[in-house]
């Protein structure tokens, strides 16, 4: 997507490992959101951040699942003790509408 | 039932045929976006409406805001249009989209 950077593409992991997916909106806006796409559903919402302050976190699955933003810029999103459940594609995006996606990662937990 | 809904799943067309996709939400908005997702996962922006219609080539959309209804259509469509297209919704209470679960369409040569 325009302006927006995630890595890895593609991300293979263990079950019960630690993994973090990284969004660089490379313009910069305030508005950041992480949403997740699983297999043969919709794309749900994750958590947005304005700045570096997360005031709708709503959509975390669970405690295992954590994110932080710096300098008003890259965030990371980190899944703990992954489980199978957690394979899905994680997309980022930025600015007013949400108008551009990053490509997402392919994240498959084995 | 999903606050956003669309129809159909799925739609398969021959080339140069008009396509219409029609989406129904049921929460107060400030904007409707609808999105197209090719295989490999990329989302292109198509358009962000908040009333009336808007047009891109051979794309248009339209938004009821009194019916909660918006559809998008394209005119002589082409292989290349293949895609999900996805309609997502921006609620008053929140700016996080809420999506619906996208139409597979398909066109044929």
């Amino acid at each position: 997507g325009a302006g927006v950077s995630q890595s890895p593409s593609n991300k293979v992991t263990e079950k019960g490992k630690d993994v973090e997916l990284r969004c660089d909106p490379i313009s910069g806006h305030t508005a950041l959101y992480w949403y997740r796409q699983s297999l043969g559903q919709g794309l749900e919402f994750l958590i947005y951040f304005q700045g570096n302050s997360a005031p709708d976190k709503s959509g975390l699955p669970s405690d295992r699942f954590s994110a932080e933003r710096t300098g008003g810029s890259v965030s990371t999103l980190t899944i703990q003790r992954t489980q199978q459940e957690d394979s899905a594609v994680y997309l980022c995006a930025k600015g007013r509408g949400q108008a551009f996606f990053g490509q997402g990662t392919r994240l498959t937990v084995v | 039932k999903n606050e956003v809904e669309q129809s159909p799943q799925n739609l398969t067309a021959q080339e140069g045929e008009f396509i219409t996709i029609n989406c129904s939400y049921s929460v107060g908005i400030s904007a409707l976006h609808w999105l197209q997702q090719h295989p490999g996962g990329g989302i292109v922006s198509l358009f962000m409406l908040s009333s009336g219609k808007k047009k891109h080539g051979r794309l248009i959309a339209t938004i009821n805001i009194q019916e909660k209804h918006s559809s998008l259509h394209i005119t002589a469509s082409h292989p290349r249009d293949s895609a999900v297209y996805i309609c997502a919704v921006e609620e008053t209470s929140g700016s996080r989209l809420t999506f619906g679960e996208g139409t597979q369409l398909t066109v044929n040569p």
